[in-house]
């Protein structure tokens, strides 16, 4: 069966320090990966959505980027991180092409904080 | 650009009773997909149903049934024999690239 984890669960970072959060898939290939970022009781922001490896696509101009090294592996990365960047960040994959019929399954988020 | 609208920021229902959350949406697609995610407070999004645009029939997974009226660009959710596990947050979605509404913050009460 797919799984999909997403760490670490909980992050407090600094102004100004960089920043990586890392996504993964098991057990399927060629999946779609999506970042999306959550405000306190709001709704979800999508971030980045990739179809392959080395294909990003932005939705959102912002502090952030995003990086699909391997096939199952999505990274969502800051050089410089900024007050506004905090929130609930959520992963998700799902099917490729027609896949997404079925919906998204997420990962458990990353809390982060920045000070 | 596809919009997803949730009018109801809280809702509350007792234990036992039904309750009805409501979603309209925008899209230009032809052949679309709705859904309902509840997020709990451990905040873990989790599928609860799924409305295929180009079936009439509503959707139906055990105690959760959709009310899809494609002419009105509705989607409802309705809520049976409500429990307290049920309490969440709940949002309406549509593809592509999963477009959220705001949330319904559901409360149950004993």
């Amino acid at each position: 069966s797919q799984t999909i984890h997403q760490w670490p669960a909980t992050l407090v970072q600094p102004v100004g320090s960089p920043l990586s959060l890392e996504c993964t898939v098991e057990g399927t290939s060629n999946p779609n990966l999506y970042w999306y970022r959550q405000a306190a009781g709001r709704g979800l922001q999508l971030l980045f959505y990739s179809v392959g490896i080395g294909q990003i696509s932005s939705e959102v101009p912002q502090n952030l980027s995003a990086s699909r090294p391997q096939d199952r592996q999505f990274i969502l990365s800051s050089k410089k991180l900024l007050l506004s960047d905090s929130g609930f960040y959520l992963c998700a994959w799902s099917g490729g092409a027609r896949g997404t019929r079925y919906g998204y399954t997420f990962g458990s988020g990353t809390r982060l904080t920045v000070v | 650009a596809q919009t997803v609208t949730q009018s109801q920021p809280e809702m509350s229902v007792q234990e036992a009773e039904t309750v009805t959350l409501s979603c309209t949406y925008d899209t230009s697609e032809s052949d679309y997909y709705l859904f309902w995610y509840k997020q709990p407070p451990s905040r873990q999004m989790i599928l609860v149903i799924r409305q295929e645009a180009y079936k009439q029939q509503n959707a139906t997974e055990n105690r959760f049934s959709v009310n899809f009226q494609k002419a009105a660009k509705s989607f409802s959710l309705k809520i049976s024999d409500s429990q307290l596990g049920d309490a969440a947050m709940y949002f309406c979605a549509s593809v592509s690239r999963l477009t959220f509404g705001e949330g319904t913050q559901l409360t149950v009460n004993p």
